[in-house]
């Protein structure tokens, strides 16, 4: 049972680079959620989806768009990369507002 | 805008010894509590969560909660070295969101 699944783990980019981090999930949870975490920030809420077909923003979702691409599946794009967005990059799951499933986390540096 | 608050720490315990960590938050309308480990590097894993005034024991955490004063706690009773991680508190409050609110963490050292 994988739980939730993020990738790449690892990337760096350029600056005005884009890039997609995909996210699946294997427990038919109806919710999905994109964090970034930043040292001393805690984890920000970026985008949710509280279902499929429904996509909602978060506390910090400029320069983000997302894709609710199935109930397993959720992904984050970033068109433009800034500096500004280097942080961690966490994809988590949930059922009905219970406990969250978090991924592996993908590390995000933009130069 | 609601709002969750921890002391960042770092809070230094000996082994053996009782951790409190504690959290406050602003929604008096909040109605779910939980309670994440994150270890370094790593992504949050739950380790606790209380729906309830009052306390909750599983194993050496307890988790207690008391809405009246807003504010949630969790206790470590003979703390271990791995426990040495970040605690995060989130709060979910009512009305059909499902987005819960997490303070900033809580680091916690267990030195032997």
């Amino acid at each position: 049972n994988a739980g939730v699944t993020q990738t790449p783990k690892f990337q760096v980019l350029k600056t005005g680079q884009s890039m997609t981090l995909q996210c699946a999930q294997d427990m038919n949870h109806n919710s999905m959620y994109w964090y970034r975490q930043d040292p001393g920030m805690g984890l920000r809420l970026i985008y949710y989806s509280a279902s499929e077909g429904t996509t909602d923003k978060g506390e910090v979702p400029n320069g983000y768009n997302v894709s609710r691409l199935n109930k397993r599946e959720f992904s984050l794009r970033l068109e433009s990369a800034a500096p500004s967005q280097t942080s961690v990059y966490f994809c988590a799951s949930s059922e009905k507002g219970g406990e969250l499933f978090f991924g592996e986390g993908s590390r995000l540096t933009v130069l | 805008q609601k709002e969750v608050e921890q002391n960042s720490g770092p809070l230094s315990v000996p082994e053996g010894a009782i951790a409190s960590l504690n959290c406050t938050y602003s929604d008096r309308g909040s109605q779910s509590f939980f309670w994440y480990r994150q270890y370094s590097g790593k992504s949050p894993e739950l380790i606790m969560f209380i729906y309830s005034n009052g306390d909750k024991e599983d194993g050496r955490f307890t988790a207690q909660l008391n809405k009246a004063s807003q504010y949630v706690s969790l206790l470590i009773r003979d703390s271990q070295p791995s426990d040495s991680a970040t605690y995060l508190c989130a709060v979910k409050s009512s009305g059909g969101s499902y987005i819960p609110t997490f303070g900033r963490g809580t680091s916690l050292i267990v030195h032997p």
